[in-house]
């Protein structure tokens, strides 16, 4: 099946670690985002990349990075610099990045900071 | 600031009837794309349905249809004969033509009542 997957779909941090949250896609996407999603808000992006080793911050980057080895995964780190870091995140990918583009979801990864 | 705003936080519909989620937004562009997403309890975004700002027929898929009002930045979404599964989060979002990012709504919860 073709499709996003993002593991764990639950994580737990102490604070002061570094995370990274996984999300992988097979659907042959060129162009692959980051979301974080809190209570009573919208999606914000947090990185977005269209091409394998090339990425860009989007709204709320700080605290966070990530990389694009494959063209198939886009893993994002949650590093101890990002002061308020539980939240759900949503790794989502589309064709080529165009804003024509529609955008698919991968599950998502609830993040705790204990 | 490019904003896009949905007025109701929650909204419940008996079973079988029609209920409508409304949509602003505000922008000076011309070009863009609006979307609608369904976030259900599994917390996957699920796309519902897509419109092009340059097209004046509104966009249908099976029970779902959009009111698009360019003039008035209005992009509602009509449910009709609705089902216990469409229960869910719904998410208002469009993404400028050029642009990568989409920006989200706060999100309407819709119940059904059996």
């Amino acid at each position: 099946d073709g499709g996003i997957t993002q593991s764990p779909k639950y994580l737990f941090r102490k604070e002061g670690q570094n995370v990274t949250l996984s999300c992988e896609q097979n659907l042959n996407h060129d162009a692959m985002y980051w979301y974080r999603q809190d209570p009573g808000q919208g999606l914000r992006l947090i990185y977005y990349s269209q091409i394998v080793n090339d990425f860009q911050k989007g709204d709320i980057a700080e605290g966070y990075s990530v990389s694009r080895e494959k063209k198939e995964s886009f893993p994002l780190t949650v590093t101890s610099a990002q002061k308020n870091p539980t939240a759900f995140y949503l790794c989502a990918s589309s064709i080529s990045g165009a804003s024509t583009d529609t955008q698919y979801f991968g599950p998502g990864t609830r993040l705790t900071v204990l | 600031a490019q904003t896009v705003t949905q007025s109701q936080p929650e909204m419940s519909v008996q079973e079988a009837e029609t209920v409508t989620l409304s949509c602003t937004y505000d922008t000076s562009e011309s070009d863009y794309y609006l979307f609608w997403y369904k976030q259900p309890p599994s917390r996957q975004m699920i796309l519902v349905i897509r419109q092009e700002a340059y097209k004046q027929q509104n966009a249908t898929e099976n029970r779902f249809s959009v009111n698009f009002q360019k003039a008035a930045k209005s992009f509602s979404l009509k449910i009709s004969d609705s089902q216990l599964g469409d229960a869910a989060m719904y998410f208002c979002a469009w993404v400028i033509q050029g642009a990568q990012k989409l920006v989200f709504g706060q999100g309407t919860r819709l119940t059904i009542n059996p």
